[in-house]
This record gives structure tokens, sequence and C-alpha cells, in this order.
């Protein structure tokens, strides 16, 4: 059974740090993209950023460039998103997800909170 | 970046009866491989997100046959043929032809 299982989400002041984790489960997980994916409480979808196989390719949304770098360890199937500078316009629940080679798959995380506050 | 426009919003669906949702790309989102990477998602209350058609019109392995997705270059759109209870929540659109990949508004369907 594949599962995503995101954490690391919580309160954190504007201007401060957090870094969310997905750990991996039930597909190969150094064969495929990985993205990460927010949503604002009451709000829509917006992709944040994506990264490669292989984890020598990023792209992130221009909301996020410059604050946000995502990573993974293949070792571990594990992913990161090392969130800086944050914001209150950054609160949201956040998902990591796949979609296996060229979109044929779909797989989510349960999403992680994160809240950004004084 | 790539808009995805949805409408309507808001759809208030009769059970049994038939629901459709449209989406317009402000680009055309056919890749050169010839394949077009247009997505809808469903999200029931409190949910992740479930793909329920890729690529256009390809339905997600474990999705009924009511749901159906078609069209082409900028327009598209997903049919519901008959609502049932259990298709309660948010749908959208997404993209994955261009980067960033983006979502339409969703569109809010519920049982009248």
């Amino acid at each position: 059974e594949v599962q995503l299982v995101e954490s690391g989400g919580g309160l954190v002041q504007p201007g401060g740090s957090l870094r969310l984790s997905c750990a991996a489960s039930g597909f190969t997980f150094s064969s495929y993209w990985m993205h990460w994916v927010r949503q604002a409480p009451g709000k829509g979808l917006v992709w944040v950023s994506r990264i490669n196989s292989d984890g020598s390719y990023t792209t992130n949304a221009d909301s996020v460039k410059g604050r946000f770098t995502i990573s993974r360890d293949n070792a571990k199937n594990t992913l990161y998103l090392q969130m800086n500078s944050l914001r209150a316009d950054d609160t949201a629940v956040y998902y990591c997800a796949t979609f296996g080679t060229d979109w044929y798959l779909s797989y989510w995380g349960q999403g992680t909170l994160v809240t950004v506050s004084s | 970046d790539v808009v995805m426009t949805q409408s309507p919003l808001s759809l208030p669906v009769t059970l049994g009866q038939p629901a459709s949702i449209s989406c317009r790309s402000s680009q055309g989102l056919l890749r050169s491989d010839g394949t077009t990477d247009l997505n809808w998602f469903q999200q029931r209350p409190g949910q992740s997100p479930r793909r329920l058609i890729y690529k256009v019109s390809n339905r997600d392995s474990g999705v009924p046959d009511r749901f159906s997705g078609s069209g082409s270059g900028t327009d598209f759109t997903l049919k519901i043929s008959r609502v049932e209870a259990e298709d309660v929540g948010v749908y959208y659109c997404m993209q994955g032809t261009h980067w960033p990949h983006s979502f339409g508004q969703g569109t809010v369907l519920e049982i009248k």
C-alpha cells in the first residue's frame, strides 16, 4: 500500500523557519518526481515546489522562491521542504504528492498544517 | 503562468441528475509528444485531494464510470452522469503541462 506521511508542521512566528518531511512507502521512491502543494484555510490548491527523481533538479513557485528549498533523501525514502522567512500568507496545509511517471499515478499525503502567526 | 478558469464555481445538483464542470486554460495544454496533461481532482470535506481523471479523459483506478472527462486545447469538461451523495465536495481541474502547474479555483458540488 502506498503511503505518504507528512510531518513537521506547527505554529511558527513570522520570519521563522520550519522543515517539513514526507515519509514515503509502498512504491519505488527514487523513481518518481515529488511535489509539495499547499492549501490555505478555506482556499484552493497551489503548487509550491517539485523535485526530480534523483534530486538534481528543483523548481519553486515564485511566491516561495528564495525562501523554500525542496530536497529528498532517496536512501531514507523521504522528501523535505525547508521553509525560511515564513510569512502569514504561508499559513496552509502542506501536502506532498507524487504522480508516478508522466502523470499516470496520483498519490497524496494527508497534509500537515503550518500556521504562521505571532 | 497558465491560469485555469472553472465554471460554475457553485453547482447544486439533485441526486441522480447529471452535472458538468467546465475548465478553460489561458494557454494550450498540448505537449510536444501529443499528450495533454489535464487532470481533475475531487476533494471531499476534510480529506486530501483525490484524482479522478488524468490526461483529459482517463479515469484513475477505482473511480466510478459515472465520471468522465473530455476536451482539447484550452477547453475541458468533467461530467458526472448521475450524481450520488458521496460526490459532494470541491472539484478542481489542474494542468501539468507547464510549470508552474496550476489548479482551477474549484467548483463546490452540493446536493439540492
